[in-house]
Order: C-alpha cells, then structure tokens, then sequence
C-alpha cells in the first residue's frame, strides 16, 4: 500500500516559515504527492502537488527530495485561516492515499 | 461556479438499516470519488466513478456501493448499517482534463451517524 507518515501536530508562530514535513519510503516511480488541507467543518482542500521537481503556487511551495522517499510543505508566512490538517497524500493511479495529518497551529 | 454539493448533511440511523448518500459535483466534472473519513482510521477511500462507471475501489465490504448517472451526480449506498459506520462521508469531483494532476475538489461532506 502506499502510505505517509507525518508528526501528529506542529505549530507556528504568526507571519513565520512553516515546514511540513512528509516522509513516503514507499512511494512508486508514477505516484504522484499531494498535499490537501481542511480546516474546521469542511471538505479538504487542494493545496500543491508534483512528481520529482520542487512546485511553488500562490498557497505555498513543494521541495521532493531527490530519492522521493520525502517531501516538504512550505508555507512562506503563516496566518491564523492557515490553522487546518495538511494531508500529504499519494496519488496512485487514480486513487488517494491518504496520511493521518498534521494539525497545524498558528500563534497569533 | 458552484461546488460539489452533498445531500443530506446530517444523518442518523440505527443498526441494519440502509442509507443513500448523495453527491452533485462541478458542473463539467465527470469523476466523483467516495471518501470515508474517521477519527479512527482517518481519511480513506471508498470507490471512484468516471461516466457512470466505477474504476477505482478501496478496501471496504460490500456493504458499501455506489453509482453514477449520466449527468454525472453520484449516490452512495450502505446496507445493513453497522456502529462502525458513523463518519464523515465525503465527495469529491474531478474534471480530469489533465491526467496526471487531478485536482480533487471535495464538498462539505454527510455526517452519518448510526445508532
């Protein structure tokens, strides 16, 4: 099965990096990793995704490491509506694979 | 444009009963998925629908079906309802123009729960 492991929790002080990490050893040459978020009371949502090379979006930013075995999620400036489970997931063929979360706090 | 859209939002039942969900996705988007979500096991998936056929299939009984119609809505359907069913069940719709994104975009979700 392909499965991600991500700390339980993490926090972050308002407007300051955040680093979400995402380990995925036994990630395939096809899947695909994405990261989704939800917040309180809602759907997840789309977040960033890639293959191979480092992705930036307005949301935030996506470094792969080089063997894929792990990724990270970069949030440029935290806000407090950046506070929500980020999910990092691998796409396999056209099935998600959902990690257990980590629920991010922001500190205002 | 407007989102997936999931019916009921709420639910209870008891223990044998059937209950069907159902899930009206983006306006052009022809994949829904089923997911079930619990504090439990966390966030796993159910099956996928592409123009009326299923494609995709998670590890779950067959307690657990769905279809799509032609206009793309998806329902879901559980029988004989068991304690361990109560969760969030949540739908999700792709346009798959682009294979290898698919974007997801997922609605508010149905909170089932069995009594």
């Amino acid at each position: 099965d392909a499965k991600t492991t991500q700390p339980n929790s993490m926090e972050s002080n308002e407007e300051e990096p955040v680093h979400l990490p995402c380990n995925h050893s036994t990630i395939s040459g096809t899947d695909y990793i994405h990261w989704y978020r939800q917040l309180p009371s809602q759907g997840p949502e789309y977040v960033i995704h890639g293959l191979t090379s480092n992705v930036n979006n307005r949301m935030a930013s996506l470094a792969i490491a080089e063997d894929r075995k792990s990724s990270t999620l970069i949030l440029h400036r935290a806000t407090l509506r950046d506070a929500a489970v980020y999910y990092c997931i691998l796409l396999r063929g056209n099935q998600f694979y959902f990690g257990t979360g980590t629920s991010l706090t922001v500190i205002p | 444009k407007a989102g997936v859209t999931q019916t009921p939002r709420y639910l209870i039942k008891t223990r044998g009963q059937q209950v069907t969900l159902s899930c009206s996705p983006i306006s052009g988007h022809r994949s829904v998925s089923w997911y079930q979500q619990t504090p439990g096991q966390g966030l796993q998936f159910l099956f996928e629908y592409f123009s009326e056929t299923q494609r995709n299939k998670g590890n779950f009984p067959g307690r657990f079906s769905g279809r799509q119609f032609s206009n793309s809505r998806s329902e879901m359907n559980v029988s004989t309802l068991e304690l361990g069913d109560s969760a969030l069940y949540l739908c999700a719709s792709s346009s798959l123009r682009d294979s290898f994104r698919n974007e997801q975009f997922f609605g508010p979700g149905t909170r089932l729960t069995v009594l």
